[in-house]
Order: C-alpha cells, then sequence, then structure tokens
C-alpha cells in the first residue's frame, strides 16, 4: 500500500492560520474514523496532536483541529506560533488491518 | 509519568538479526495494545508492527513479510521486535509507541525516543 499523500511543505506568518491536507482513498481515510496527526520537531520524538479525525488529546492547544471530508483529512492550525515549526504527520487505519502514514509535511512560521 | 525505553537497536550486516525491546513504565501496560513505527534518515514515519494487550494479535506492515515478529512480556512490562534477514532499507531508528486502545486503535498518544538499526556491510 502507498502511503497517503501530504504536501511536502506549508507555511505561514505567526497568527495566520494553515491547513495541511492529508489524501488516501475508500480503503483508509474514507472507510474510517481512525485519523490521526503526529507533531515531530527535529530529533524528537513525534507527539500526537489530534486522532479519530477531530479530537484532541489532553493538553494540545485548542489550536489544532482536525476533520475529514471523502478521502482526505485536514489538519488546520490557527493563530500560528514559532514554536508550531515542525513536520506533520497523518495516519489511517486501513481495511487490511494494518496502519498509513503520510509522507509528512514541513511547517516553516515565517 | 508514561515512559518508553527501547534498546537493543546496533549496526548490523545484510542478513543479520536482532532483538528490540522497549521498557515501559508510568501506565498499566497490560491493558494496553502497543506498536512499532520506523524513521529511515531524513524520511517519513512507517508503521511496523503492533500487538493487541493481551498479545493475542499481531498486526504487520506488508514489507515486513514474515521477517518480523512482534511480542510482549506483560509480567515484565516489556515488548519486543525481533528482526530478521535485515536489508540495508530496514536502516532506520524504531520507535516503541503506545497504543490509546487495547488493539489496533491505531492512536500512538506515548512514544519512546527510539533505538538506531543501521544495517551494513
Amino acid at each position: 500500500q502507498s502511503a497517503l499523500t501530504q504536501p511536502a511543505s506549508v507555511s505561514g506568518s505567526p497568527g495566520q492560520s494553515i491547513t495541511i491536507s492529508c489524501t488516501g482513498t475508500s480503503s483508509d481515510i474514507g472507510r474510517y474514523h481512525y485519523v490521526s496527526w503526529y507533531q515531530q520537531h527535529p530529533g524528537k520524538a513525534p507527539k500526537l496532536m489530534i486522532f479519530d479525525v477531530s479530537d484532541r488529546p489532553s493538553g494540545v492547544s485548542n489550536r489544532f483541529s482536525g476533520s475529514k471530508s471523502g478521502n482526505t483529512a485536514s489538519l488546520t492550525i490557527s493563530g500560528l506560533q514559532a514554536e508550531d515549526e515542525a513536520d506533520y504527520y497523518c495516519s489511517s487505519y486501513t481495511t487490511s488491518t494494518t496502519v498509513l502514514f503520510g509522507g509528512g509535511t514541513k511547517l516553516t512560521v515565517l | 509519568e508514561v515512559q518508553l525505553l527501547e534498546s537493543g537497536g546496533d549496526l548490523v550486516q545484510p542478513g543479520g538479526s536482532l532483538r528490540l525491546s522497549c521498557a515501559a513504565s508510568g501506565f498499566a501496560f497490560s491493558i494496553y495494545g502497543m506498536g512499532w513505527v520506523r524513521q529511515a534518515p531524513g524520511k517519513g514515519l512507517e508503521w511496523v508492527s503492533s500487538i493487541t494487550n493481551s498479545g493475542a494479535d499481531t498486526y504487520y506492515a506488508d514489507f515486513v513479510k514474515g521477517r518480523f515478529t512482534i511480542s510482549r512480556d506483560n509480567s515484565k512490562n516489556t515488548l519486543f521486535l525481533q528482526v530478521n534477514s535485515l536489508r540495508a532499507e530496514d536502516t532506520a531508528v524504531y520507535y516503541c509507541a503506545k497504543d490509546k486502545s487495547r488493539s489496533l486503535g491505531p492512536i500512538f498518544d506515548y512514544w519512546g525516543q527510539g533505538t538506531l538499526v543501521t544495517v551494513s556491510s
């Protein structure tokens, strides 16, 4: 199975909002509500930011939100801050009882 | 505080084997599913395998093709990944991750710092 499709990079200025897309198929994102998003700073372990499409773990800022439409999930970060600069990965459960990750998106805060 | 501490990564020749371990603490290990996710140098995350809380069910990425085996010892709060027939493309940091559910959520809510496996002659 191929990885989920994410843009390689996105950028925004402090205070702005950005959205990262994650496109899959009817066998993964389109079929299940099991989409998660992870943030990874350089040299660090990934951190869960969103699960089940739009739920936030305790302690994650409400500036982070998730949604899904058809085979595409999205992560929106509002009120961009310098510390949001990182790599972001989506993931989804699949009909093959496996997990797919996206290729990752590098967020640059200008 | 949840802690996951991986070990066992090393430099190994193609065709070789390693046993990766993940010592868990700070949560009821036997209640949650666990998984392994890897990241090749400069590349993205790639799910490798997951196991249910009891160890009764295991799940693998297609590329594993019988080379890797995930297991757990709930009496010792430890997760394992036996990796055999290693190839250069298996070179990566291997992360241990806790699932938010008993099975394959898959919601990895806590991650270790990773252990580096390098496959090279």
